[in-house]
């Protein structure tokens, strides 16, 4: 089984442009879910999909972050425009759909490190 | 709130010594768990204990977790230089809509010397 991989690995782009960054979760997986690491900082949670829908995007910093998965398959992660603070990694990760009271591991991808100069 | 906060920030010590890592939350907890990430690479899960369990092996780990304290530990016996990693606690917490997300500390920077 393909674990999550994310697109690119490595991202350098100057204060202002655009990013886009893709993650393709586990086949068969619903649940998808952004969180990003900012230097020296912990990692924070950004949003959550349950197949296409929204979940729970309370940790998305602002509005020139946005997040799409059409078709309930892989996402992305548009930043415009970029700031230096968004520097950092984002990771991906999915799971199965969970079932009532019960806990679904969540596989990380091997995440994208975002450089803003 | 933040949740998960690891103890020490970072922590070197020679092969086939034990490594202690502590983290402590604030909120109740479902779930606890560990994490490493290697350089470069993504977060790989290491265990996981659940809120009513107090001690968990999985091979050369262990993990305590005291809920009256909220702390968990996590050590890692007879270290290897391939040990050598961040290591995150992270707890679940149900968010908008029924949403487990995860919360994540800002991790233990191991080095294992060899």
């Amino acid at each position: 089984e393909a674990g999550v991989t994310q697109f690119p690995s490595h991202s350098v782009i100057e204060k202002g442009q655009t990013v886009t960054l893709r993650c393709d979760p586990i086949s068969g997986h619903d649940n998808l879910y952004w969180y990003r690491r900012v230097m020296g900082k912990e990692i924070k949670f950004l949003l959550h999909f349950v197949k296409e829908s929204k979940q729970d995007e309370s940790g998305m910093p602002n509005n020139r972050f946005l997040a799409e998965r059409t078709g309930g398959t892989y996402s992305t992660l548009k930043v415009q425009p970029a700031e230096l603070e968004d520097s950092g990694v984002y990771f991906c990760a999915s799971s199965r759909r969970s079932g009532r009271g019960s806990y679904n591991e969540q596989f990380f991808g091997p995440g994208t490190r975002l450089t803003v100069l | 709130s933040q949740q998960g906060e690891e103890d020490p920030q970072a922590l070197s010590i020679q092969e086939g010594e034990n490594a202690t890592m502590n983290c402590s939350y604030k909120t109740s907890i479902n779930n606890l768990q560990w994490y490493r990430q290697n350089s470069g690479r993504g977060l790989v899960h290491l265990i996981l204990i659940r809120s009513n369990e107090r001690e968990k092996h999985s091979g050369r780990l262990r993990v305590t977790l005291d809920t009256s304290k909220k702390s968990s530990s996590l050590l890692i016996t007879a270290s290897r230089a391939a040990d050598t990693a961040s290591y995150f606690c992270a707890t679940d917490v149900r968010g908008q809509g029924g949403s487990e997300k995860l919360v994540f500390g800002k991790g233990t920077k191991l080095t294992v010397n060899p």
